[in-house]
């Protein structure tokens, strides 16, 4: 089946650190990959995705590489800041699903200045 | 180009009433999904709707059931409501024609049972 996980958090970090976030997945067929992010009291919003292996997506400085040997999709920023505190959620859909969406449980991150 | 959107964005019910969620689409897509996500964890699939029909279905009782009119907007009904069904209900939409299509989501509606 299909099934995504993530680090459990919160993950706290000062303001302009490293952030890695790690998300593994278990897929049949051929999965896109995806980072949402979630805001408090509001929708999820697309962070960046990828479509096939060694695809890279990137998007505001966050970037993620689609590892099919290693069955990871681990999200890196080289500084953060305290605006990118949030819940982040990795998540896989398949064609064979009707690009159905599985969701990891998210990780909730908070920068301190 | 408005995104999707949600209502109502707050609600709460007591034990045993019906619920009544509404969603419209992205401009342009077809294709909406509902998902449920308890607080502290990530969205569960509840069902698909494609071509006003039923598409596909997550592990969620018969109390849950929806509806998609011809201009793809959908609705989410839920029956005899439970405790346990106080969750933030996400809409989410995407256009069929593409393969791998990435889905937008709504804001949710948050949705008290007491």
């Amino acid at each position: 089946g299909n099934s995504v996980t993530q680090m459990e958090g919160p993950v706290t970090l000062s303001e302009e650190a490293f952030l890695t976030i790690n998300c593994t997945y278990t897929a049949t067929g051929y999965p896109s990959l995806f980072w949402y992010v979630q805001y408090p009291g509001e929708g999820l919003q697309l962070l960046l995705k990828a479509t096939k292996a060694d695809d890279k997506g990137s998007n505001k400085g966050f970037e993620a590489t689609y590892r099919k040997e290693t069955t990871s999709f681990h999200l890196e920023k080289g500084s953060v800041q305290v605006s990118d505190s949030a819940v982040y959620f990795c998540a896989l859909s398949t064609p064979r699903n009707f690009n159905k969406f599985y969701f990891g449980s998210g990780t909730k991150l908070n920068v301190k200045p | 180009d408005a995104g999707v959107t949600q209502s109502p964005t707050h609600l709460i019910k007591t034990r045993g009433q019906q619920v009544t969620l509404r969603c419209s689409p992205k401009s342009g897509h077809d294709t909406v999904s509902w998902y449920q996500q308890a607080l502290g964890q990530g969205p569960q699939f509840i069902f698909q709707y494609y071509e006003e029909e039923e598409r596909q279905r997550g592990n969620f009782p018969d109390r849950f059931s929806g509806h998609q009119f011809p201009n793809y907007s959908s609705e989410l009904n839920v029956n005899a409501l439970l405790l346990g069904d106080s969750a933030l209900y996400l809409c989410a939409s995407s256009f069929s024609g593409r393969y791998q299509e990435t889905q937008y989501f709504g804001p949710g509606t948050r949705l008290l049972v007491l």
